[in-house]
This record gives C-alpha cells, structure tokens and sequence, in this order.
C-alpha cells in the first residue's frame, strides 16, 4: 500500500520560500504524477502542479512565477519551493499521486499546514 | 482557464439518494473525478474517470457525465451519515495541461 507523508515547516515569514518534501513509502515513482495540491483555511482546493516521473513538470499558472517542484527518486521523495509568500499562501499542503488524466489523484498525504506570518 | 461549478451544498435525508452536480463547458468530453473530504482529513478519491470507482469505495457511490447538458453528477444512494463530507469534482484542462478543480459541495444528512 503506497503512503504519501508531507514535512516541512510550519510556519514561513513573508517574503521567504516555502520548501516542503514529500516521501513515497510502498511502491515505485515510475510512470506517475506527483502532484501538490493546498487548501486555504476553510477553502476549496487549489492545483499548484506536477512533476511527471520522466522530468516533464506542470505548474498553476496563477503560482508559476514562484513555483519549483523537483523528484528525488534516490530518496523516494518529491519537493515543492514556493518563493516571496504572502498571507495569501497560509494553507493545508497536500501532496498527491496521479496515473495519468483518466485516474485522478489516488493516494494523498495527509496534508501539512503552513503559516506564514512574520 | 476551464471553470467548474458546483452548489454549495446539498442536504438529503439518511437513507435517500444524493446527486452532486459538477456543470462546465463541454464537460462530457473531459474524464471527471470526484473526490469526498471530511472534517480534518485529507481527501480521498470516490469515482475517477466518470463513473468508475477505486477499490473499497462502495457501490453507493456512482457517477455520470452527460455532454448534453454540460454536467456530471456524482450520486450517492441510500445515504448514510458518514457520507456526511465535502465534495469535489476535478478534471484534466487539456489546453492548459494542469488540474482544476470545483469550488466544492457540502453534503449534509438531515
């Protein structure tokens, strides 16, 4: 059974870079989609992008600009950087996994919360 | 960028059948996902490619998607109070390659 666990820290002060790691246990990152995904308090959710396991990435153009997501199949673990954040940004982080565009995203972290305030 | 509506919230009685609806412009063409998301918790996917579900996800749970009317319809029979949840409709935006999702349904049992 693959699991998903997000860390990082918790809290980031405006203008920094929020750097949060996802590590896969139970199975292999081939041929699927590691995605991140968060969820502004009391808010619906919000697609910040992808890293395809063969290096092709995807981004919410809404976030792009700051957006870096990066695999490390050695560790069994993909990242995201989200760089000059704002209040805006304080949300539940979630990392996820994709088959492909038929399959959705079957398997998710349980969700980190990042505060950012200085 | 590709839109996807979803009301509010629905409410239905324990025991009755539940519909969510998901509308979006030519929607029938795209595969659509449903996902369910309780207080505190992570979401988990319930049907995925229109109407197929994922293994111990219960019959209960089943999906439509109708290109004639612009929307997909999650519906959920005899429901229970655990259905109590949020519920998100996502599909794949083709010409802009990434995820969208609905602003969510709040699924309540009276």
């Amino acid at each position: 059974q693959v699991q998903l666990q997000e860390s990082g820290p918790g809290l980031v002060k405006p203008s920094e870079t929020l750097s949060l790691t996802c590590t896969v246990s139970g199975g292999s990152m081939s041929n699927y989609y590691w995605s991140w995904i968060r969820q502004p308090p009391g808010k619906g959710l919000e697609y910040i992008g992808y890293f395809y396991y063969s290096g092709s990435t995807n981004y919410n153009p809404s976030l792009k600009s700051r957006v870096t997501i990066s695999l490390d199949t050695s560790k069994n673990q993909f990242s995201l950087k989200l760089s000059s954040v704002t209040a805006a940004d304080t949300a539940m982080y979630y990392c996820a996994r994709g088959q492909g565009h038929y399959y959705g995203l079957d398997v998710w972290g349980q969700g980190t919360t990042v505060s950012v305030f200085s | 960028s590709y839109v996807l509506t979803q009301p509010p919230s629905v409410s239905v009685a324990p025991g009755q059948t539940a519909r969510i609806t998901c509308g979006g412009n030519d929607i029938g063409s795209r595969s659509v996902h449903w996902y369910q998301q309780k207080p505190g918790q992570a979401p988990i996917l319930v049907v995925y490619g229109d109407s197929d579900r994922p293994s111990g996800i219960p019959e209960r749970f089943s999906g439509s998607n109708s290109g004639n009317t612009n929307t997909a319809t999650l519906t959920i029979s005899r429901v229970e109070a655990g259905d109590e949840a949020d519920y998100y409709c996502q599909v794949w935006d083709g010409s802009s390659d990434h995820l969208v999702f609905g602003g969510g349904t709040k699924l309540t049992v009276l």
